[in-house]
């Protein structure tokens, strides 16, 4: 079946340390996209991307990081930047140029300890 | 995009039928609205969209105002499992990237 997995689920991290969140689709999407989700808040967008090799910042891209190598993958880096790391970190992937809606992974959710 | 605005919490028995209201007031002629769901700790699922027509599908209604400036997703029978945060964008088709805002939705409550 085709999707989008982002891992791991659950993810802790040390201050001061640098972490990768993966995303993976096989849904030949063009576009992916990354969201952070506060408890009792709305998805805001940290970075985005249309096509290999080609990113964007988003809303709040400051302390994050991403690659685009693949069209398949976006991870995400969330770097010692961060000042706020502690979120539910959302993956999403759309097929340019339809009337198609987004497809989203089942998130990681970041905690710092 | 045009931003929404939705109600923030909802409650709706169970086996009725759950209207969620969505105002889209500056939408474009050429952007859809979606609606999304997303059950806590879950990524957002997709539900259905449409242009100008109402449309319907096994999961929702969604209906469309003629003006386009609201909308209202009509979950027919509500189940406890509908118990969700929905959301409802607006956003065009042309291509290329097309910033789109989530909210902090509708809290559906669906009670026993």
């Amino acid at each position: 079946d085709g999707g989008i997995t982002q891992s791991p689920k659950y993810l802790f991290r040390k201050e001061g340390q640098n972490v990768t969140l993966s995303c993976e689709q096989n849904l030949n999407h063009d576009a992916m996209y990354w969201y952070r989700q506060d408890p009792g808040q709305g998805l805001r967008l940290i970075y985005y991307s249309q096509i290999v090799n080609d990113f964007q910042k988003g809303d709040i891209a400051e302390g994050y990081s991403v690659s685009r190598e693949k069209k398949e993958s976006f991870p995400l880096t969330v770097t010692s930047a961060q000042k706020n790391p502690t979120a539910f970190y959302l993956c999403a992937s759309r097929r340019q140029g339809t009337d198609y809606g987004y497809t989203f992974g089942s998130g990681t959710r970041l905690t710092v300890v | 995009d045009a931003k929404t605005t939705q109600p923030p919490s909802m409650d709706c028995a169970e086996g009725r039928a759950a209207n969620l209201p969505c105002n889209h007031s500056t939408i474009s002629g050429n952007e859809y609205v979606y609606w999304y769901r997303q059950i806590h700790s879950q990524g957002p699922q997709y539900i259905i969209h449409g242009l100008k027509n109402n449309e319907t599908n096994e999961m929702a209604s969604l209906i469309i105002t003629e003006d386009r400036k609201s909308s209202t997703l009509i979950l027919p029978h509500a189940t406890l499992r509908d118990t969700a945060v929905y959301y409802c964008i607006v956003r065009g088709n042309s291509g290329g990237y097309q910033k789109v805002t989530f909210g902090t939705g509708t809290k559906l409550q669906v009670i026993p």
